[in-house]
This record gives structure tokens, sequence and C-alpha cells, in this order.
């Protein structure tokens, strides 16, 4: 059983260019979530799509943006790149917790798109 | 807004010594709680998680962790390290609302060193 996929693995962009990474969630999470994860820190949650639609998001400019597709796989745009965008993104999925809130917060993670902006 | 703090930023540990690291949350309610490990350029792997019930969890690779509401904790242990337990450990709170689950509020994490 294929976990969560991300691809690409490794990219380098320049400052103000715009970058898509992709994400196949695990079979049967409908949910995908992105973190983003600088060197050194922890994951900062970016955003969550369900039913392809954008359910949550954290404290990141609108220059982040995200799509669910019906297959639930899901991509992230980063548009205008800055420096400071260069990380880790990671790509998690789980399975909505409508009869078993527990199932809705494990989350399975992808090895990640290392971004890094030059 | 939930917080997480992990107050060891580095641990260093004999192989074949126990190991504990100290997680404290800030939450309204009772979080759920997870302990995640990270190889370096890898994704996060779950090691186990705290949702209700029994407040001591176990979890894979032989690690514990116990629940501790009086003291807003979550710790992680280990009986006796192996050297390939050297890795960054997070600790992170997830809350449930409004028919899904929110985003994880991460720790800074621990970077665990095994000594020979």
């Amino acid at each position: 059983d294929a976990g969560v996929t991300q691809s690409p693995t490794h990219l380098i962009k320049t400052r103000g260019q715009q970058v898509t990474l992709r994400c196949s969630p695990k079979s049967g999470h409908d949910t995908v979530s992105w973190y983003q994860q600088a060197l050194g820190q922890e994951p900062q949650f970016i955003f969550q799509y369900y039913e392809e639609e954008e359910r949550q998001r954290g404290n990141f400019p609108d220059r982040f943006s995200g799509h669910q597709f019906p297959n639930y796989s899901s991509e992230l745009n980063v548009n205008a790149l800055l420096l400071g965008d260069s990380a880790l993104y990671l790509c998690a999925s789980s399975a909505t917790g409508h009869k078993d809130p527990s199932g809705a917060n494990v989350l399975t993670f992808g090895a990640g798109s290392r971004l890094t902006v030059l | 807004a939930q917080s997480v703090t992990q107050p060891d930023i580095h641990i260093t540990v004999s192989e074949g010594a126990s190991l504990e690291l100290r997680c404290n949350y800030s939450y309204g309610a009772t979080p759920y709680l997870f302990w995640y490990v990270q190889s370096p350029g890898q994704g996060l792997q779950l090691l186990l998680k705290y949702f209700s019930g029994d407040t001591l969890v176990q979890g894979i690779k032989g690690f514990e962790a116990e629940f501790k509401r009086s003291q807003s904790s979550f710790n992680l242990r280990k009986p006796s390290v192996h050297w390939s337990d050297a890795a960054e450990y997070f600790c992170a709170v997830g809350v449930y609302s409004g028919g899904g689950a929110d985003g994880l509020t991460f720790g800074k994490g621990t970077h665990l060193i095994i000594q020979p």
C-alpha cells in the first residue's frame, strides 16, 4: 500500500518565479494538509483541503494557494517566490473523522519536496 | 490557540541508556497529542498518539509516552536507546473541530544524539 507520495523531491527556483508541488494521498485518505519546514525548524501548517475546498488555513500569505482534485490528490502553488520560501514542503493525508474523530487527526506524511530559492 | 513546548533542544544519551523527552502543551481542553520522529531530509513518522483513555500509550520502536493532565505534559520515554534512534523528535498537538481535524501545532523539536 503506497503511502503519501510527493513530487518533485528537489527543485531550485529563482526569486519571483512560481512553483507547483504535487501530492498523492495515502490510499483511503481524503484530506490533504500542507506544511512548510524551514531548515532546522518545526513544520508549520499552511492549509488543509477536504472535498476540493480549503477547509483551514494557517498564517501564510495569499501567495500560497492550493487545489485538491476529485481523486483527492493535491497541489501547492507558491507565487512570487522569496528567498525565505526555501524549505522542505511536507504533504500529509488523513481520513475524515465524521464517525471517528481520532482517525481524522492521524496524519501520514510524505517525504517532502525540498525547494531552494536563489 | 494551542501551543507546544519542548524544553530540550539537544539531548545526548549513551547507547543502551534510558531516554525521556519532555513535552508540555497549552490548550483549554484535552487535545490530541502526538510524537513524531524525523530523520535528516525525511518526512515525519508517527511514533504514538494519545486521544483519550489510558494515559500511558505504547508506540512503535519501543517508545511509550505518558499523558499527565495536571502537568499538561506528554513525555516520551524509551528504556534502552539504540544508535538508530538518533533523529529529531517533535511533539505535536491537534484539535478536532467542525467535523474535521485542524492543522497540527508542533513543538520546536528535540535533537537526539546517541553516544557509542
